[in-house]
């Protein structure tokens, strides 16, 4: 395994309050992505970084920023959650883009109440 | 822009059957096509890729081969067993664009 870790593996919260989730990768990859995945929509993509300080939005972006302050970290925050924003996320590392796979962490399940 | 469509599940068969999980894809340009198995509680792990037109890649008796001309790359296996049960998922990577996954797969291996 690429040496990923999510943090918090559970995660109950209430509606209206700000999240933050964490990716921690140890294989100095400079590509890492958010997914979540909902039955019936497989994964879907809510922004990546191709570098530190570098990010942008995927395809289901609205209510989620992100930050990359250093190689091994990508924080993904959710500014005020819904019950639409619960999901089990997945974070993702590639050491470069072009047809390489993608290594997954073991995902965070998140509930909004 | 770039899909993947993969058969619904879940695909139930008995311990030995021959499986097909049928997965083609829309893509503008010439992409590398993934199979990705996502065990219960776990993330997603690569099974199997192929970089171009009629290569076939291959992982764990599992088999799938790059079909332009039916822009399809269907997994096949010719004995499943039991630890096969998971959630697959078929995926397109176009240049340098992100993975486009298809919905999953469940495939339910009974004894």
């Amino acid at each position: 395994d690429a040496g990923i870790t999510q943090s918090p593996r559970h995660k109950v919260t209430e509606t209206g309050t700000p999240v933050t989730l964490r990716c921690h990768q140890t294989e100095n990859h400079r590509y890492m992505y958010w997914y979540r995945q909902d039955p019936g929509h497989g994964l879907r993509l809510i922004h990546y970084s191709y570098g530190v300080k570098d990010t942008d939005k995927g395809e289901v972006s609205d209510g989620y920023s992100v930050s990359r302050s250093k190689t091994e970290d990508f924080l993904l925050t959710l500014e005020s959650a819904t019950s639409s924003q619960t999901s089990v996320y997945f974070c993702a590392t590639t050491p470069d883009e072009g047809g390489s796979p993608l290594h997954f962490g073991n995902g965070t399940r998140l509930t909004v109440t | 822009g770039d899909s993947v469509t993969q058969m619904e599940g879940p695909v139930t068969l008995s311990e030995e059957a021959f499986l097909t999980i049928n997965c083609t894809y829309t893509a503008t340009g010439y992409p590398s096509l993934f199979w990705y198995v996502q065990y219960p509680g776990e993330g997603l792990q690569l099974l199997l890729k192929a970089t171009k037109a009629d290569d076939k890649g291959s992982n764990k008796g599992f088999e799938a081969t790059y079909r332009k001309e039916t822009t399809s790359f269907h997994l096949e296996k010719g004995s499943v067993q039991v630890s096969d049960s998971a959630v697959y998922f078929c995926a397109l990577s176009e240049g340098y664009s992100t993975l486009t996954f298809g919905k999953g797969t469940m495939l339910l291996v009974s004894p």
